[in-house]
């Protein structure tokens, strides 16, 4: 069965630094999402991406992150300058709406999670 | 606005008794969609249901049941028979109605940390 993968599993980096969360989404998938968890707290929309290009984002997604796919498989997470509060769970989703019978069946396909540790 | 409540932040039941995982919703939309998801100890999102806001018939899959009524705006989950393996945070979430180009995201609730003892 297809599935959403990400790389790595754990992330520890210096405060300061760039970091660079990898996904997988599931081949012919045309939606793509990033979402966080902060431990213990509910998980918090990031942002979604549609045809090379963000569709929507929150209020969390501010100038420090930034989304790509830079070719046909990876869709990255980047964080220019991470501070000690994004530490969470990032989770990495993909949706294949608009293909199919289901075609506007919001189903969304979660990764694992990359766990960032910022010190 | 949209936003999702899971009042109960933790339960614990013994092994074999029922549970209930209660999600209240807000939305503006007609046209929107239900979920849980389970989240265990090791971390990782499980899809356990999906439902739309235009079938409100109630779902059972195995020891696990769904009541979903739109007057309450409520989805509630419930686990019979619970074992030890049911231990861990669920979690409800909602998408309003899924706009071409957009593709929905998932409002979540709190969570309910669910501890099943022997």
């Amino acid at each position: 069965e297809p599935e959403v993968t990400q790389t790595p599993s754990h992330q520890v980096t210096q405060m300061g630094q760039e970091v660079i969360l990898r996904c997988v989404p599931i081949s012919n998938h045309l939606y793509f999402y990033w979402y966080r968890q902060i431990l213990g707290q509910k998980v918090e929309f990031l942002v979604s991406f549609y045809n090379n290009e963000i569709s929507e984002k929150s209020e969390i997604f501010d100038d420090q992150f930034s989304v790509e796919r830079p070719d046909g498989s990876n869709f990255t997470l980047k964080i220019r300058s991470t501070k000690l509060e994004d530490s969470a769970m990032y989770f990495c989703a993909s949706n294949g709406a608009g293909q199919g019978p289901n075609s506007y069946y919001n189903e969304q396909f979660f990764g694992p999670g990359t766990r960032l540790t910022v010190l | 606005a949209q936003k999702v409540t899971q009042a109960q932040t933790e339960i614990s039941v013994v092994e074999k008794e029922d549970v209930t995982l209660d999600c209240v919703y807000e939305t503006r939309d007609t046209t929107y969609y239900l979920f849980w998801y389970k989240q265990p100890p090791s971390g990782e999102l499980v899809f356990l249901i999906r439902r739309n806001s235009f079938d409100e018939q109630n779902e059972i899959s195995g020891r696990y049941s769904w009541n979903f009524q739109k007057s309450t705006s409520s989805f509630n989950f419930t686990i019979t028979a619970s074992q030890v393996v049911d231990s861990a945070v669920y979690f409800c979430a909602l998408s309003e109605n899924w706009i071409y180009n957009q593709g929905g995201k998932l409002i979540f609730g709190q969570g309910t940390e669910l501890s099943v003892k022997p």
